[in-house]
């Protein structure tokens, strides 16, 4: 079956640590995204990208950082510079580099800070 | 800036009602409208997308509309089921600066 996994899908952390968010896809989707989700909130985008080796900002990026080494992998590290991580975070990805089309969601992996 | 709000933030109606979820946006500069459900603790999926030219579309029991000169879209779902509790969020993907901008959901609860 197609689709987006993300792992782990809980994952505690403690401050000072970096940890990272995996998202695989075997859609053969060009485009990956990375959203954060809070309570009552809409999604805000950290990063994505479009294309195999290049990725751009998001809205909240401070924090973060992402590769894109494969066409099927985009993960995300959270490092000790993001001060609030405790949150619901989201892979999705596309089929052209252009986010036109239908959003395909992963199912999320929860990360909370001891 | 667009501004992407759903209103109630919460709603529960009974098992067999036909209800209404609403979307409302503030800059109708605007490529496309998505709606999505995402279960508890779920990633997202996607229901229905509805391009600018475009006033609605459907989907078995989900019909989406999209006025983007009043900056709004209803998401009606008939004969609702326990099944369809789950939250619903759209989202715009807008002409200024390319970004799909989020609301933050309307939480559905259908009572057997």
């Amino acid at each position: 079956d197609g689709g987006i996994t993300q792992s782990p899908k809980y994952l505690f952390r403690k401050e000072g640590q970096n940890v990272t968010l995996s998202c695989e896809q075997n859609l053969n989707h060009d485009a990956m995204y990375w959203y954060r989700q809070d309570p009552g909130q809409g999604l805000r985008l950290i990063y994505y990208s479009q294309i195999v080796n290049d990725f751009q900002k998001g809205d909240i990026a401070e924090g973060y950082s992402v590769s894109r080494e494969k066409k099927e992998s985009f993960p995300l590290t959270v490092t000790s510079a993001q001060k609030n991580p405790t949150a619901f975070y989201l892979c999705a990805s596309s089929a052209t580099g252009e986010i036109t089309g239908e959003l395909f969601f992963g199912e999320g992996s929860r990360l909370t800070v001891l | 800036k667009q501004e992407v709000t759903q209103i109630p933030a919460a709603l529960s109606v009974p098992e067999g009602e036909n209800l209404v979820l609403n979307c409302s946006f503030t800059d109708s500069a605007i490529y496309n409208l998505q709606w999505f459900r995402q279960d508890p603790g779920k990633g997202l999926t996607s229901l229905l997308l509805i391009q600018s030219s475009q006033r609605e579309q459907t989907s078995g029991r989900l019909n989406a509309s999209l006025d983007k000169s009043s900056g709004r879209s209803t998401l009606y779902i008939a004969a609702s089921q326990p099944g369809d509790s789950a939250t619903y969020l759209c989202a715009v993907l807008t002409m200024r600066n390319y970004q799909l901008i989020w609301g933050a959901g309307t939480k559905l609860i259908i009572k057997p």
